[in-house]
């Protein structure tokens, strides 16, 4: 059964430009997490999407967003984009109806903002 | 979040010996669960634990539940070059919140 797909896998943003990346869960996963990595902070979490509502929320700005469709398919959304902002960002899904520990995660999503 | 204390930040072994990698925090989680990173990919779930003093293997892996709650250690046998790459220990205060990650363990196995 196909894994967690993102997209784009690379992309590169100038400051003050926004970005929007995709997440495509597990077939049958309805919780969707968000998680910034970078080497210095590590794994932070973002947010989490359950049957389209945000269940949980992170520490970062309100430049970053989200959202899930009824399809349980995800998006992200960072505005106005700061040169910190270059990470990876990884997506993961869950299958349990909230969110657990074992998480499925896709390659993610490797953003420079220049 | 909390802070997850995950030592060593790196280590070498040679093939076939055994290591060691620990994560502690100030805070009492339920759940303790260890991911290994590859280059290039996402986390996978390596060994989840979620009883206080639980010890559960995965082939060459082993994992412990710290009594306390607050650490957990991950051991791995006879280490092979494919287990190169990130090791990351994670804690989750009960199922409904979010995953707090440590900042990774990177092990090199050299020949």
């Amino acid at each position: 059964k196909a894994g967690v797909t993102q997209t784009p896998r690379y992309l590169i943003k100038t400051r003050g430009q926004q970005v929007t990346l995709s997440c495509s869960p597990i077939s049958g996963h309805r919780s969707v997490s968000w998680y910034q990595q970078t080497p210095g902070q590590g794994l932070q979490f973002l947010f989490e999407y359950f049957s389209e509502t945000q269940r949980n929320k992170g520490n970062f700005p309100g430049r970053f967003s989200g959202r899930q469709f009824s399809n349980s398919r995800s998006e992200m959304n960072v505005s106005t984009l700061e040169l910190g902002d270059s990470a990876l960002y990884l997506c993961a899904s869950s299958l349990a109806a909230g969110p657990t520990g074992e998480l499925f995660f896709g390659e993610g999503s490797r953003l420079t903002v220049l | 979040g909390q802070q997850l204390n995950q030592s060593p930040q790196s280590m070498f072994t040679q093939e076939g010996e055994d290591v060691s990698m620990n994560c502690t925090s100030s805070s009492i989680f339920n759940t303790w669960l260890w991911y290994k990173q590859d280059p290039g990919e996402g986390p996978v779930l390596l060994i989840a634990l979620y009883k206080a003093g639980e010890l559960t293997s995965n082939g060459r892996l082993t994992a412990q539940f710290g009594i306390t709650r607050k650490d957990s250690f991950l051991n791995i046998s006879a280490s092979i070059p494919s287990d190169v790459g990130i090791y990351f220990c994670a804690g989750q205060l009960d199922s409904g919140y979010a995953l707090n990650f440590g900042k990774g363990t990177s092990l090199l196995v050299t020949p």
